[in-house]
């Protein structure tokens, strides 16, 4: 059973171009978690989705950030004219509902130069 | 939100040697994971332990719910159980892990 799968694993991006992260869940499971690992700042939640829904979304940044998960195809995480601060790593997480144990993807390391 | 404090921030230890590394957390949880961050930035799943003890090889951790803590005990360390552990949590109904700031652990031959 393969785990929860992320690509690409590294992204390297200039200030202004769009950065396409994609995750797909274990098998079997259909809620989905992204999260953010910045520099000296720990783990930090930015979305849960469900398919072809967003459940909650409170730790997205207004701008420029935008998450989907379609009936059909991996979950998408896209960042817009993206910034040197958005250079970080993003983590997806899987599960088979609430309060369920959530297993984590490998990352992308996004770099903005 | 619910705030996770996890301690001690920093361990030095000689190969062998045992270790508790503890987790804190300010309201009542349904979910409480520790992972493992190793050299190569991958977040590996230690225990799912929102209550009770359990144990896997070297490693086994106990949450007493009711005084809001957890901790997890390294028994022989080696050289690879070297990174950072990550406590995380979700209150209540909530889905979202809220993760405490890690301990980093450096194990030395």
């Amino acid at each position: 059973n393969a785990g929860v799968m992320q690509n690409p694993r590294h992204l390297v991006r200039r200030r202004g171009q769009e950065a396409r992260l994609r995750c797909s869940p274990m098998k079997g499971h259909s809620h989905v978690y992204w999260y953010r690992q910045l520099p000296e700042e720990g783990l930090k939640f930015m979305v849960y989705l469900q398919k072809e829904n967003i459940i909650d979304e409170s730790g997205m940044p207004k701008e420029r950030f935008s998450a989907e998960f379609p009936k059909e195809g991996p979950s998408i995480l896209r960042i817009q004219q993206v910034v040197r601060g958005d250079s970080a790593a993003y983590f997806c997480a899987s599960s088979p509902g609430v309060g369920y144990e959530q297993y984590f993807g490998p990352g992308t390391r996004l770099t903005v130069t | 939100g619910i705030q996770v404090e996890q301690s001690p921030p920093d361990l030095i230890l000689q190969e062998g040697a045992n270790s508790t590394l503890r987790c804190n957390f300010s309201d009542s949880v349904n979910n409480l994971q520790w992972f493992h961050q190793n050299p190569w930035g991958q977040l590996i799943n230690l225990f799912y332990i929102p209550s009770g003890t359990k144990q896997n090889g070297r490693l086994s951790a106990t949450t007493v719910a009711t005084e809001r803590y957890s901790l997890l005990y390294i028994s022989s360390s080696q050289t690879t159980d070297s990174g950072v552990y990550f406590c995380a949590v979700t209150p209540g109904a909530n889905s979202k892990l809220t993760f405490g700031k890690g301990i980093t652990l450096s194990v030395r031959p």
